[in-house]
């Protein structure tokens, strides 16, 4: 079964760029996680859907951060425009219907690096 | 708010030796809990969750998790580890009814052989 699928694994860009990351989730989940790991500041989760709506966006640092899920497969988060402290490596989760008492699935991240 | 610590922020082992890892939460209510494996470079995995029933979780790769109510606990056990359990390790909480995930900041464990 396919996984969470996020792409590109890495993107090196100069600031100021703008900057695209993508995910699939799993099929037939509808809940999905935006999370941004660093060193300083470990695992944080950024913005979360259901059923394709925003549920919870208190997470996404600034208003550089935007973040869309036009349908059921496919999500984005969007950094324009970008900045060094941007720099980490950001995870797309994916799990069934809220209150299914099912795990979050991962993808395999997206390591950014903003020069 | 939920806040999820995990005091041990890097642990040393020797091969065969036991393993446990610390987590505490803040939440007075039910509590889903959860221990994620993160290989190097790799994404994060799930080790074991408890939502209800036994508090003794039994997971992948040996590693089980006591669930203790009274002491906001979800400690994480291997008898015997090994060196390819070299890894970072994330408790975290998710109340329900919500998806919400909140994780500890992790705790890195290298096995030497």
């Amino acid at each position: 079964d396919a996984g969470v699928i996020q792409s590109p694994r890495h993107e090196v860009t100069e600031m100021g760029q703008e900057v695209t990351l993508r995910c699939k989730p799993i099929s037939g989940h509808n809940s999905l996680f935006w999370y941004r790991q660093t060193m300083m500041r470990g695992l944080e989760l950024l913005i979360y859907f259901n059923n394709n709506v925003p549920i919870d966006d208190s997470g996404m640092p600034e208003d550089r951060f935007s973040a869309k899920m036009p349908n059921a497969s496919f999500s984005t988060l969007k950094i324009q425009p970008s900045e060094p402290r941007d720099s980490a490596v950001y995870f797309c989760a994916s799990s069934p219907q809220v209150g299914s008492n099912q795990p979050q699935h991962f993808g395999d991240g997206t390591r950014l690096s903003i020069l | 708010a939920q806040s999820v610590s995990q005091h041990n922020h890097h642990v040393i082992l020797s091969e065969a030796a036991s393993l446990e890892l610390g987590c505490n939460y803040s939440y007075g209510g039910t509590v889903n809990l959860f221990w994620y494996v993160q290989y190097p470079g790799q994404h994060l995995q799930l080790l074991l969750k408890y939502f209800s029933g036994d508090p003794l979780v039994k997971g992948i790769k040996g590693f089980e998790a006591e669930f203790i109510k009274s002491k906001f606990s979800f400690n994480l056990r291997k008898p015997s580890v090994q060196w390819s359990d070299t890894a970072e390790y994330f408790c975290a909480v998710r109340t329900p009814n919500t998806d919400k995930l909140i994780f500890g900041t992790g705790t890195r464990l290298q096995v030497f052989p």
